[in-house]
């Protein structure tokens, strides 16, 4: 049974270094999310795609956050000249109709 | 003002406790309301999901919305220390280009101890 997978678990980078954060949602789930949770706080919105329309971009904090999903399945965050206030944890989730289910998560430290 | 109160607790309860968790919410388009149960180093993962006024019950958990208060609250009965983990409140409001996105409180972090 898969469920929604992320890669990699854990991610260090120096500061001014680009990521690039990959997200498996479940198969056949048409809707896709990213979402932002920094230590403490509850996840916060970043980005929409239904197959491989981006529909909502509204949460990427800068320009310097970009998301794709080219073939309406495997999706990838990158985060371009990675700064302190970028580590968080980065989770995807994917979802057919209503119910959203999440992956475990990239925790990502910017030094 | 955030869109979604949570109280971050934490909040600390014996075996066998009831657990009462709050949210409230100031945007009265939202339409669906949803709890999520996040253990340490995991994903949220989805307990209870209504879009109505009223109570909704699952095993120990009961989920409660009133929609004329904007105030949504989780009960746990009987606590086990297997319930440990932070609890988030959801909410979204359905259609247009923002289909599904969820706005989350700050979530409460439980542990019940035996």
């Amino acid at each position: 049974g898969a469920g929604v997978s992320q890669s990699p678990r854990y991610k260090v980078a120096k500061r001014g270094q680009d990521v690039a954060l990959r997200c498996d949602p479940i198969s056949g789930h048409v809707s896709l999310f990213w979402y932002q949770q920094a230590l403490g706080q509850g996840p916060e919105f970043l980005t929409y795609f239904q197959n491989e329309a981006q529909l909502d971009k509204s949460g990427l904090p800068s320009d310097r956050f970009f998301a794709e999903r080219p073939e309406g399945s495997v999706s990838t965050l990158k985060i371009q000249r990675t700064q302190q206030e970028d580590s968080a944890v980065y989770l995807c989730a994917s979802s057919l109709l209503d119910t959203q289910y999440f992956g475990p998560g990239t925790r990502l430290t910017v030094l | 003002q955030k869109e979604v109160e949570q109280d971050p607790g934490p909040l600390s309860v014996p075996e066998g406790a009831i657990v009462s968790l709050n949210c409230t919410y100031s945007n009265s388009a939202f339409q669906y309301f949803m709890w999520y149960r996040q253990y340490s180093r995991k994903g949220p993962e989805l307990l209870m999901y209504t879009y109505s006024s009223g109570n909704k019950e699952d095993g120990r958990f009961t989920a409660q919305v009133d929609k004329s208060s904007k105030y949504i609250s989780l009960f746990i009965r009987d606590s086990q220390p297997s319930d440990s983990a932070t609890y988030l409140c959801a909410v979204y409001n359905a259609g247009g280009t923002s289909y599904g996105k969820l706005t989350f409180g700050q979530g409460t972090i439980l542990t019940v101890h035996p």
